[in-house]
């Protein structure tokens, strides 16, 4: 499978504990996105990564949020302190920079997160 | 906000009816996305719409983009159970802006 894999599909935690989920990209893919869906809304962006250079970051990732793409592959986002308003799916997303395929985002099937 | 509005949010139609969803923005996009998404997936991309007034076809749907590059729709041929799933329409460069969806339902 050459898709946008994202680790783990479920998590469950209790407010107040870290948690941390996992995106691989399609390998040759040098941009990465990371974005947030409740429940009734689409997407909404969060952050996105062009090689290991995080470039933007939405007024929606607060400080307890980081993001992180180390050696411009895999990424990972962590949250601190979680609360229940973070409930939510986290999608993660890979592109190309250029070419005719440029800026086409591919997603991952998403972690379902669940702060109890 | 999310800047693409969409419309019906639901829409339950009989197998073998069409169905129409529009994506509507008071801003111009250089491009449109159309994505399907079934629950506890993520989004699988369609299609991608880039020229004013284009009309593309994938088997029994049919997408259009507006001639101002503001609005697009999604038509489906007779539509099979298979086609239930939350439509998204999506725009931007890098970072893309969604609208909330619509739910379509094909009954059998």
């Amino acid at each position: 499978d050459t898709g946008v894999s994202q680790d783990p599909r479920h998590k469950i935690t209790k407010r107040g504990q870290n948690v941390t989920f996992r995106c691989d990209p399609i390998s040759e893919h040098n941009r990465l996105y990371w974005y947030r869906q409740t429940l009734g809304q689409g997407p909404e962006f969060l952050t996105y990564f062009q090689n290991e250079a995080q470039l933007e970051k939405s007024r929606l990732l607060s400080d307890r949020f980081s993001a992180e793409r180390p050696k411009g592959s895999f990424s990972t986002l962590e949250i601190q302190r979680t609360e229940q308003g973070d409930s939510a799916m986290y999608l993660c997303a890979s592109s190309l920079v250029s070419g005719r395929a440029k800026n086409i985002q591919y997603f991952g099937a998403g972690t379902r997160l669940s702060v109890l | 906000t999310q800047l693409l509005e969409q419309s019906p949010q639901f829409l339950s139609i009989q197998e073998g009816e069409n169905l129409t969803v529009y994506c509507n923005s008071s801003s111009v996009f250089s491009s449109l996305q159309w994505y399907r998404q079934e629950p506890g997936e993520g989004p699988v991309l369609l299609v991608t719409v880039v020229t004013g007034g284009e009309v593309k076809k994938l088997k029994r749907l049919t997408f259009q983009f507006g001639d101002a590059r503001k609005d697009s729709s999604l038509h489906i041929t007779a539509a099979q159970p298979g086609d239930t799933g939350l439509y998204l329409c999506a725009g931007g460069d890098y970072k893309l802006s969604f609208g909330a969806g619509t739910t379509v339902t094909v009954r059998a």
